[in-house]
């Protein structure tokens, strides 16, 4: 039982390339976000998914996309890559009837 | 506008000793408020959690109180270790829908050996 993973877990891109970050989960888990966390700024929401084929937009959702086309993975996508986009991404799942969100271990993504 | 204010920023507290952190919030409508805890490296994970039906939560060392009436809530670390040292975050959400989770800006705690 891996919980959930990130693929990948570091990465230098340079401004207007494009990316996908990936997001497994083997819990089953309805519910999936993407967060983005930097320096004094806690965790923002970018999207979350409430469930296979269903996306929706966070608190910061400029310059990213995302796809969940099968239940356990949720893509994010950079289309093309801004300096403001560097951070550390976060994917989390949760279970329905429960608030307890799991975390993945992060991606640091670096545009130069 | 942020919904989740959390002070201080930064904590040093020596090996033994109480840690104290503390959230404000606006929404009237939150009735989940998590607390996270995260390592160097690492993802956030849930430490605590409480509902605004009860007053205190207490977990091993590891304490939640709440105000509903001053919309505060605050956790608390007795005899802090070391091994405590890390971010910890805040969080509120409201029942039905997404449960979407809004996270303050978290405190970074330092434990002194």
């Amino acid at each position: 039982n891996a919980g959930v993973t990130q693929t990948p877990k570091f990465r230098v891109l340079k401004t207007g390339q494009s990316m996908t970050l990936l997001c497994a989960q083997d819990m089953n888990h309805e519910y999936m976000y993407w967060y983005r966390q930097d320096p004094g700024m806690g965790l923002r929401l970018i999207h979350y998914s409430v469930g296979e084929g269903t996306t929706a937009k966070g608190e910061v959702p400029d310059g990213y996309n995302v796809s969940r086309l099968k239940k356990q993975n949720f893509l994010l996508g950079l289309e093309s890559a801004a300096p403001s986009q560097t951070s550390v991404y976060f994917c989390a799942s949760r279970t329905s009837g429960r608030n307890e969100q799991f975390f993945g271990p992060g991606t640091r993504l670096t545009v130069l | 506008q942020q919904q989740v204010k959390q002070s201080p920023q930064s904590l040093i507290v020596q090996k033994g000793g109480i840690s104290i952190i503390n959230c404000a919030y606006e929404n009237t409508a939150f009735d989940y408020f998590p607390w996270y805890q995260q390592f160097p490296g690492k993802g956030p994970a849930l430490l605590i959690a409480i509902r605004p039906d009860v007053s205190e939560k207490k977990e091993g060392r590891f304490t939640i109180s709440f105000n509903k009436s001053a919309k505060q809530f605050s956790l608390h670390i007795m005899d802090s270790q070391p091994g405590d040292s890390a971010t910890y975050f805040c969080a509120a959400s409201r029942q039905g829908g997404s449960e979407k989770l809004v996270f303050g800006k978290g405190t970074k705690l330092t434990v002194n050996p």
